[in-house]
């Protein structure tokens, strides 16, 4: 079974610029996450999907951060404008449901200078 | 309310020693207490889970101790390898779904 798939790896980005990073949850899952976990942290959730709709985005800074989640599926997670403190490995994960064990990709590892 | 509290920040320990990994949380809600291994570079995976109706779960050398009462649990490493150096998160999930994840353990096994 493959597992969930996130792109890019890494990103370096200016201040002020704009970044997405892509992730693909295993096959068949409902519940997709998207965790921000800084340097020496343990992972926060910044929003949950429950098919392509919105469960919880109560973390997520709406100012600048921004999901989707379209036909259910893939989702992208965008930051724009990235500030210094946005440096931090964004992690993806999904479930089969709410209440299922969350598989982890890999992450990206962002990095704003 | 929402915090997970873990202890210690790292831990070192010799090839078959026992590392005891705590941590300690506030909100009675929670119902669901999983433990998360990550190695460098991956995402973290699930270990081991106990639900608190239970006091002790083992699985393999992996043993989770719950202290309802206390609000507490800790994770047991036993015949601890270097395969197991690593970062160790606790977790706790209530009824909103959301795991609350504790700040981390790193743990080195000598050989």
């Amino acid at each position: 079974e493959a597992g969930v798939a996130q792109s890019p790896r890494y990103k370096i980005i200016e201040k002020r610029q704009s970044v997405a990073f892509w992730c693909n949850p295993i096959s068949g899952h409902a519940t997709l996450y998207w965790y921000q976990q800084i340097l020496g942290q343990g992972p926060k959730l910044l929003i949950q999907f429950q098919n392509n709709g919105v469960v919880d985005d109560s973390q997520l800074p709406k100012d600048r951060f921004s999901a989707e989640r379209l036909k259910g599926v893939d989702s992208t997670l965008k930051i724009q404008p990235a500030k210094l403190e946005d440096s931090a490995v964004y992690l993806c994960a999904s479930s089969l449901t709410r209440q299922g064990e969350a598989f982890f990709g890999q992450g990206t590892r962002l990095t704003v200078v | 309310q929402q915090q997970v509290k873990q202890s210690p920040q790292s831990l070192i320990v010799q090839k078959g020693g026992i590392p005891i990994i705590n941590c300690a949380y506030e909100n009675t809600a929670f119902d669901y207490f999983p433990w998360y291994q990550q190695f460098p570079g991956k995402g973290p995976a699930l270990l081991i889970a106990i639900r608190p109706d239970v006091s002790e779960k083992k699985e393999g050398r992996f043993t989770i101790s719950f202290n309802k009462s206390a609000k507490q649990f800790s994770l047991h490493i036993m015949d601890s390898q270097p395969g197991d150096s690593a970062t160790y998160f606790c977790a706790a999930r209530g009824a909103t779904n959301k795991l609350i994840f504790g700040t981390g353990t790193l743990l080195a096994v000598q050989p």
